[in-house]
């Protein structure tokens, strides 16, 4: 069964420094990789994804990810972290190849990680 | 705004009540996924359906049902409400494979917020 895993359940950055949020995934056949925030009170917001191709995958607000094929792992990262950066961080994993009737394409969520940015 | 809206935003209840939840995808998106978030289980996968039919299922209760209608909105039906079922609960949306957009990915409407009293 496809899993995801964030082991850390929250991350203290001061502002300014470089933050890395760990994921790290199990599955079957080739990954899809997704990074998801949820600010308080809102929905989740797609911030990038990994689906083939280079290892480094840079996505929204200046957050990028990298893709570690022998270490199972999809870090988020960002050179220089905000205040703004403070919020729930989600790594997910997509069940399931395209629409074909067996696959769902579910995601399957860690468990979350909470980034705290402090001025 | 990812373009999926959901109603209503928060809704109080009493245990034993039924409920439904409501979501429109992004324009022209077939599938639409339900989530549930809640502070014991994290974020859960309860059941998709794409283009009317029902695609998968997760970890739904049996009291929780749900349907698309032929405009491609969805409702989720919570019934026999108990305490446990206070959450928050996700609706996404994806494109098709022939729409021309990438269906991995999944597009998040802001949610809504039950509280089972």
């Amino acid at each position: 069964a496809q899993s995801v895993a964030q082991p850390e359940d929250q991350v203290n950055v001061a502002e300014g420094n470089p933050l890395t949020v760990k994921c790290t995934y199990s599955v079957s056949g080739n990954p899809y990789l997704f990074w998801y925030v949820q600010y308080p009170n809102r929905g989740l917001q797609f911030l990038l994804k990994y689906i083939t191709g280079d290892n480094l995958v840079k996505g929204s607000y200046g957050f990028e990810a990298e893709f570690n094929k022998s270490q199972t792992s999809f870090h988020l990262k960002k050179p220089s972290a905000l205040v703004s950066d403070s919020a729930l961080y989600f790594c997910a994993v997509r069940d399931g190849f395209g629409q074909g009737s067996s696959n769902t394409g579910k995601l399957i969520f860690g468990q979350g990680t909470t980034l705290q940015v402090k001025p | 705004d990812s373009g999926v809206t959901q109603t209503p935003k928060h809704l109080i209840t009493a245990t034993g009540q039924r409920v439904t939840l409501r979501c429109s995808p992004r324009s022209g998106d077939l599938s639409v996924y339900w989530y549930q978030q809640s502070l014991d289980q994290g974020l859960q996968f309860l059941i998709q359906y794409y283009n009317g039919e029902e695609r998968a299922k997760g970890n739904i209760l049996e009291r929780f049902s749900a349907q698309q209608f032929p405009d491609l909105h969805s409702e989720l039906n919570l019934s026999s409400l108990e305490l446990g079922d206070s959450a928050l609960y996700f609706c996404a949306s994806s494109a098709s494979a022939t729409s021309g957009r990438s269906y991995n990915d999944q597009f998040f409407g802001p949610g809504t917020r039950l509280t089972v009293l």
